[in-house]
């Protein structure tokens, strides 16, 4: 089955740096890769997702990038904020599976 | 999102107890998921469901059983067989958005369950 790695466990970077989080996938039929922002006691919110006939995608201060041949995809924050500061997931799956995610990053953005 | 509802929000057990778990979903969604999250541990998957009157294990499925007689019900036993059971699990769904098949996961606001 897919087993998805995320690194790294724990992230501090200052108000106004970028952030970069890391995740590895190893079944080479998963096709979709979303990110997920949770905040403490709150459910996992979607922030942006990309699918393998894509390398990457934007969304404001957001970008994913994907590496199908590495099995590598990763989320990129720029211009931290302070309520950018949460748990970050990456999940992988292929079409009619359940995700799978990764152990999650614990963002801490400081002012 | 809001048309995924669980209850309760806080669940205490008793050792030896069986005990349910709602999940329901008012988005016409075919798919539901269940998930157990343990600080670092990311979220497990227990049982997941693509069509009514059926479901698949997942990693974690020991000690858990589920249902899914209605399409927006997919509710969760824990059993006393599993051994560790205080967490905080998700219930999630997928499916028709926007006119579109999507594999897009929506998630509920949980249930803390906590074993006295």
């Amino acid at each position: 089955g897919e087993n998805v790695e995320q690194h790294p466990s724990t992230l501090s970077v200052q108000e106004g740096d970028s952030a970069v989080i890391k995740c590895t996938y190893s079944d080479s039929a998963s096709n979709y890769f979303p990110w997920y922002k949770q905040e403490l006691g709150k459910r996992p919110q979607l922030i942006i997702d990309i699918r393998s006939n894509v390398g990457e995608k934007k969304d404001q201060r957001i970008a994913v990038t994907l590496n199908k041949t590495a099995k590598h995809f990763s989320l990129h924050i720029t211009e931290t904020q302070p309520e950018d500061s949460a748990v970050y997931f990456c999940a992988a799956s292929s079409w009619g599976t359940a995700l799978i995610f990764g152990k999650g990053t614990t963002l801490s953005v400081s002012s | 999102d809001g048309g995924i509802t669980q209850s309760p929000k806080y669940l205490f057990r008793k050792e030896g107890q069986n005990v349910t778990l709602s999940c329901e979903q008012n988005l016409n969604h075919d798919a539901m998921y269940w998930y157990r999250q343990d600080p670092g541990q990311g979220l497990r998957l227990i049982y997941y469901s693509q069509i009514v009157n059926d479901f698949q294990k997942g990693d974690i499925a020991e000690g858990y059983s589920v249902s899914r007689e209605k399409k927006e019900s997919f509710p969760l036993t824990v059993t006393s067989a599993q051994k560790n059971p205080t967490a905080f699990y998700l219930c999630a769904s997928s499916g028709e958005r926007g006119g579109l098949i999507t594999d897009t996961q929506y998630f509920g606001p949980g249930t803390r369950l906590t074993v006295l």
